[in-house]
C-alpha cells in the first residue's frame, strides 16, 4: 500500500514564485492535514480538512491556501513564496479525529525558497 | 500556541544503556502521542496515551502520561542502534489539532 504520497520530494523556488504541493492518500481517510517542520520548532499545523469539502486554518496558515480536491487529495499552494517558507512540508491523513486515531504521514517535501 | 518542550534535545548513548525522554507543557491535553521519525521520512506513531497516569509498554519502550495530563515520558531499556531517530511527542487539543514537541534526537552507538 502506498499510504500517503507527496509530490514533489524536493523543490527550489525563487522569492515570489508560486507552486502547489500535492498529497494523495489511498486509505479512504476522512481527515487530511498539512504540517511544516522547522529545526527546533517541531511540526506546526498549516491547514486541515476534517472531511471532503471542508478546510480549516491551523496554527500557521498565512501565505498558504489549500484545496480538498476529493476524498483522496489535499493540495497546498504557495501563491508568492518567501524565504520564511523554506521548510519541510508533511501531509498526513487519519480515519477520524486526529486526536484519537492514528495519523499517517507522507515522506515530506523539502522546499527551499531563495 | 500550546508549547510542548522536550528534553533532552540531543542524546547520544551506547548500545545497552537505558534512557528517558521528557515532554512537558503548561497546558492540559486530552491525549498525548509519541512518534518516531527517521531521516527523510515522515513521523510514525508509536503510542497514544489518554488517561492521566496511564502507562503503556511497547517491547523495550515504556510511555507514561502525567497524572495532570500536562507531561509525558518515554523510557527505553537496553537501547539498540535501531532505536536511533527523532522522537516527537504531540498533545491533542480539541478534535483536530496535535501540537508537536520540539523533538529529541537519539543516537545509539553500537
Amino acid at each position: 500500500n502506498a499510504g500517503v504520497t507527496q509530490t514533489p520530494k524536493f523543490q527550489v523556488l525563487k522569492t515570489g514564485q508560486s507552486m502547489t504541493l500535492q498529497c494523495a492518500q489511498d486509505m479512504n481517510h476522512n481527515s487530511m492535514y498539512w504540517y511544516r517542520q522547522d529545526p527546533g520548532m517541531g511540526l506546526r499545523l498549516i491547514y486541515y480538512s476534517a472531511s471532503e469539502g471542508t478546510t480549516d486554518k491551523g496554527e500557521v496558515p498565512n501565505g498558504y491556501n489549500v484545496s480538498r480536491l476529493n476524498k483522496r487529495e489535499f493540495s497546498l499552494r504557495l501563491e508568492s513564496a518567501a524565504p520564511s517558507q523554506t521548510s519541510v512540508y508533511f501531509c498526513a491523513s487519519s480515519e477520524g479525529f486526529f486526536a484519537r486515531t492514528e495519523a499517517f504521514f507522507g515522506q515530506g517535501t523539502r522546499l527551499t525558497v531563495v | 500556541t500550546q508549547l510542548l518542550e522536550q528534553s533532552p534535545q540531543f542524546l547520544s548513548i551506547q548500545e545497552g544503556e537505558n534512557l528517558t525522554v521528557y515532554c512537558n507543557s503548561s497546558s492540559v491535553f486530552s491525549s498525548l502521542q509519541w512518534y518516531r521519525q527517521e531521516p527523510g521520512e515522515g513521523p510514525v506513531l508509536l503510542v497514544t496515551v489518554v488517561t492521566g497516569g496511564e502507562v503503556k509498554k511497547l517491547k523495550r519502550l515504556t510511555f507514561q502520561f502525567g497524572d495532570a495530563r500536562k507531561d509525558s515520558s518515554l523510557h527505553i531499556t537496553a537501547a539498540q542502534p535501531g532505536d536511533t531517530g527523532l522522537y516527537l511527542c504531540a498533545g491533542a487539543s480539541g478534535a483536530n489539532n496535535l501540537f508537536f514537541g520540539t523533538g529529541t534526537r537519539l543516537t545509539v552507538i553500537p
